[in-house]
């Protein structure tokens, strides 16, 4: 199956712990995006890389980093996480300058 | 700067009606279209695209979209709703050139009986 895979679907954790999200396609795209949508679902990009190269970084915290082993995978690390930090985060992926898709999310919560 | 304005942020209508989301952006040069639909609990999925060409594009599901320079829109319709409609409808625009997408803040549809 070719699509965007992500890890874990939810995760609760408590202020102040390190929490990892994993994301794969098996598109074959050569460009990947973070994003964050907030429980107003309004989506804020964070990261993209093309070809394992960060070519966007908007002004997030600096307790999130991206982690991109090779084309196909685009981790997230938040460390430390705040209250603020729980929403849905989704991974995308897109060949070139066209369309995204998009895996289903990741649901932090923090306590 | 480039922006997206989706002017309703919430529709509600009757199953077997007509709709129309509005979805107005801002940009100099000519932009890469997207609608994109929601659904609870899952990502986002690709309803349609205008790149170029013919300002009617027509997408999954029965939606289409116009694309109107000189109004700077990109609407999307539906001649005929159905329950299984209600989610949430991003739009979204691409300026050439870079790898930034720039989203609506939603219109959430709801579709009654």
């Amino acid at each position: 199956e070719t699509a965007v895979f992500q890890t874990p679907n939810y995760h609760v954790t408590q202020v102040g712990n390190e929490v990892s999200f994993n994301c794969k396609q098996t598109l074959g795209h050569d460009t990947m995006y973070w994003y964050k949508q907030d429980s107003k679902k309004l989506l804020k990009i964070m990261f993209s890389y093309n070809n394992k190269q960060l070519i966007v970084n908007e002004t997030v915290p600096r307790r999130f980093s991206p982690q991109s082993s090779d084309k196909a995978h685009l981790n997230l690390r938040i460390k430390s996480v705040e209250p603020e930090d729980s929403a849905v985060y989704l991974c995308a992926s897109s060949h070139g300058l066209v369309e995204q898709f998009f895996g289903p999310g990741t649901r932090l919560t923090v306590l | 700067a480039q922006s997206v304005t989706q002017p309703d942020a919430r529709v509600t209508v009757s199953e077997g009606a007509s709709l129309q989301l509005r979805c107005k952006y801002s940009y100099s040069g000519t932009p890469y279209l997207f609608w994109y639909v929601q659904y609870p609990r899952q990502g986002l999925q690709l309803l349609l695209k205008y790149y170029s060409g013919d300002p009617v594009v027509q997408g999954v599901n029965g939606f289409e979209a116009e694309f109107s320079k000189s109004n700077s829109s990109f609407h999307l319709r539906k001649a005929s709703v159905h329950w299984s409609d209600s989610a949430v409808y991003f739009c979204v625009l691409r300026s050439t050139g870079n790898y930034k997408y720039v989203f609506g803040a939603g219109t959430r549809l709801k579709v009654i009986a």
